[in-house]
């Protein structure tokens, strides 16, 4: 079974606005963790923000905020002020417990326009 | 050279040749992984070594052979592979092997996009 789930494959936004990208998962475990990731056309992942099943606010980074809503087992990303460097593919990723494993789901691609 | 780096960042082989994925990591972390990306399908996790021990072989074919000589390098080996491994191959690397919370993020290095003819 789908431990992550991205519904949204792709996604415009304007410049300046704020987008919301989905992200649902599926887990037994009290623990764990769940990580965005940004991908450029380069290629390259680069960690955005995290948060920990026990942390109690929703984590903050920058323009990233995570919208946590534990009993729906869903960590929805929210860009805030989008910019043109904003266009790329974000992951939503999961570790459970205290394993090494990071569980990715499919991807949503944003694109921003001018 | 900081973070993650990975050559060649472009790779274009037939399906008898024999080519090596190099990743090296600056970061001092003591794991690293080798993860496949192909189109429309999520990360699939490959290999994982630990201070240079393997840990990880998730059921991957043995047309791909990984190597890390040391714990800042990580060599990832292909022989006679098939056009369906055509994909972004994405090394990673933390500062150790499992671990809660943020602690043991994973860096990835920019990946080598692999064409097999």
């Amino acid at each position: 079974a789908q431990k992550i789930t991205q519904t949204q494959p792709g996604m415009f936004v304007q410049e300046k606005e704020a987008v919301t990208l989905d992200c649902t998962y599926d887990t037994s475990d009290p623990s764990y963790g769940l990580f965005w990731y940004k991908q450029p056309s380069s290629g390259e992942m680069i960690f955005l923000i995290y948060q920990g099943s026990y942390d109690q606010q929703n984590a903050t980074e920058g323009r990233y905020s995570l919208n946590f809503q534990k009993a729906r087992k869903s960590a929805n990303l929210v860009i805030s002020a989008s910019q043109l460097g904003d266009s790329a593919m974000y992951f939503c990723a999961m570790r459970e417990g205290r394993d090494y494993k990071l569980s990715f789901g499919a991807g949503t691609t944003v694109t921003v326009r001018a | 050279e900081t973070g993650v780096t990975q050559t060649p960042r472009h790779l274009v082989m037939g399906m008898t040749n024999k080519k090596s994925l190099k990743c090296e990591q600056h970061l001092g972390h003591n794991a690293m992984y080798w993860y496949k990306q192909s189109a429309k399908k999520p990360l699939e996790l490959m290999f994982v070594y630990s201070l240079e021990e393997r840990v990880e072989n998730n059921s991957v074919p043995s047309r791909f052979s990984p190597e890390c000589p040391n714990s800042s390098h990580l060599f990832l080996h292909l022989h006679t592979l098939q056009p369906e491994d055509s994909a972004l191959y994405l090394c990673a690397s933390s500062q150790e092997l499992g671990g809660s919370g943020r602690y043991n993020e994973q860096f990835f290095g920019p990946g080598t996009r692999l064409t097999v003819l």
